[in-house]
């Protein structure tokens, strides 16, 4: 079953603009990711947060992690037409030990316009 | 600095035909996984390994799957009796234990 729903399920912003893209999960979790996945390819990891980490910064993207509310947030800043992708947000889940999977969220789709 | 690769990029078949798929993970990665994901979906956990000892299967892994890592390096996802809704795009992981998951390429598999 697939934990985490991003939100929107779809952006489409213009080129200089920022893209904010939102993950809302369900179980406690050891750490969440984000992946890039652009039109029919494998996925890119853009970047993992721990549960006891807040923010973190990884050039023009800013994530937050809110483990009360069970949230993420993505921010690309300045986009370009080359982040036109798909967006996954991943949590592992903490059972209690070191489990191997991910659970993935269905997407967000963005565009971004030239 | 190699990636995970995976062998074929593509793969036709008909209903009812064994299919095997093969990943070569990050060298020094002791955890390998299996994902399969279908059109519009988020990627869905199939199984792992650690070293060569298989570790967890999802349901979704079906008695007509195997999945294979002989000595801890590559792995085999293999498919008996092909279903057309076996069709959608297998994605093979590896990580270090509890560290980012990097993904290779995919197989798209499409079952007439």
């Amino acid at each position: 079953s697939q934990q985490g729903e991003e939100d929107p399920q779809a952006l489409s912003i213009q080129e200089g603009e920022n893209a904010t893209m939102n993950c809302s999960y369900k179980t406690s979790i050891n750490n969440l990711q984000w992946y890039r996945q652009n039109s029919g390819r494998g996925l890119v990891h853009l970047i993992l947060i721990r549960s006891n980490e807040r923010e973190k910064h990884s050039g023009r993207l800013r994530v937050t992690l809110d483990t009360s509310k069970k949230s993420s947030s993505l921010l690309i800043t300045a986009s370009r037409a080359a982040d036109t992708a798909s967006y996954f947000c991943a949590t592992a889940p903490n059972y209690g030990g070191s489990q191997g999977n991910l659970i993935f969220g269905k997407g967000t789709k963005l565009s971004v316009k030239p | 600095d190699t990636g995970v690769s995976q062998d074929p990029r593509h793969k036709i078949t008909k209903r009812g035909q064994n299919v095997t798929f093969r990943c070569d993970p990050i060298s020094e990665h002791n955890r390998l996984y299996w994902y399969r994901q279908t059109l519009g979906q988020g990627p869905e956990f199939l199984t792992y390994f650690q070293n060569e000892a298989q570790l967890e299967k999802s349901r979704l892994l079906s008695d007509r799957f195997s999945a294979e890592r002989p000595k801890g390096s590559f792995s085999t996802l293999e498919i008996q009796r092909t279903e057309q809704g076996d069709s959608a795009m297998y994605l093979c992981a590896s990580s270090w234990v509890g560290e980012t998951q990097y993904f290779g390429p995919g197989t798209r598999l499409l079952v007439l």
